[in-house]
């Protein structure tokens, strides 16, 4: 069974930082992209950023491009977010989502979620 | 960047009925890469359709998808309580990948 488990979010000043992880398990990690969705509060979802399973290519939203970097660990079969410059803007929960095995590069949708970790960015 | 609009925003449905969501691309979403998911209250999505018609595992038949180019549609051919949710559509043939703003089935 696929398990995503995210962590690190927590109440930040806006201009801070914070990296949040995602905890993989159930799968072959290395096989698949992986990618962060966000969700403000009563809000719909809006895509982050993704990571090809290598690792070599990434991809950013441009309300996030040049702040925020994906990376991720396959020995330790986690993701990662690294936010810098953080806004108001940001504050949102943030989810983990696994790309199928064998999507194209960039074409991705999300068959496993998180629960989600919440960010807060005070002004 | 492909902007997908939703409608309706609310569909006030019994149980038993029938539910039909759209999901418009302003721009034709290449190789049908459209996907469909549902969201409960405090819980992730859930991947239901992607490739515009493809139900995803363990996904119950009476979720249908179907479209192509710029519009498509999701059907809930007899919804079931459980189906009363949140629905959001997705873009995946061009980055940035979009989501739309959603429908929210709710019980009438």
């Amino acid at each position: 069974e696929v398990q995503l488990l995210e962590s690190g979010g927590c109440l930040v000043q806006s201009g801070g930082s914070l990296r949040l992880s995602c905890a993989a398990s159930g799968f072959a990690f290395s096989s698949c992209a992986m990618s962060w969705v966000r969700q403000a509060p009563g809000k719909g979802l809006e895509w982050v950023s993704a990571i090809s399973g290598s690792g070599g290519s990434t991809y950013y939203a441009d309300s996030v491009k040049g702040r925020f970097t994906i990376s991720r660990d396959s020995s330790k079969n986690t993701l990662y977010l690294q936010m810098n410059s953080l806004r108001a803007e940001d504050t949102a929960v943030y989810y983990c989502a696994q790309v199928p095995a064998g999507a194209r590069p960039g074409r991705f949708y999300f068959d496993s979620w998180g629960q989600g970790t919440l960010v807060t960015v005070s002004s | 960047e492909n902007v997908l609009t939703q409608s309706p925003g609310t569909l006030s449905l019994s149980p038993g009925e029938r539910a039909t969501l759209s999901c418009r691309a302003s721009q034709s979403v290449s190789n049908t890469y459209l996907a469909w998911y549902q969201q409960k209250p405090g819980q992730p999505p859930r991947l239901l359709i992607y490739g515009a018609s493809s139900r995803a595992t363990g996904i119950p038949d009476r979720f249908s998808g179907s479209g192509s180019g710029t519009d498509f549609t999701l059907t809930i051919s007899r919804l079931e309580p459980e189906d009363f949710a949140v629905y959001f559509c997705q873009q995946y043939g061009s980055l940035p990948l979009t989501f739309g703003g959603g429908t929210k089935v709710e019980i009438k």
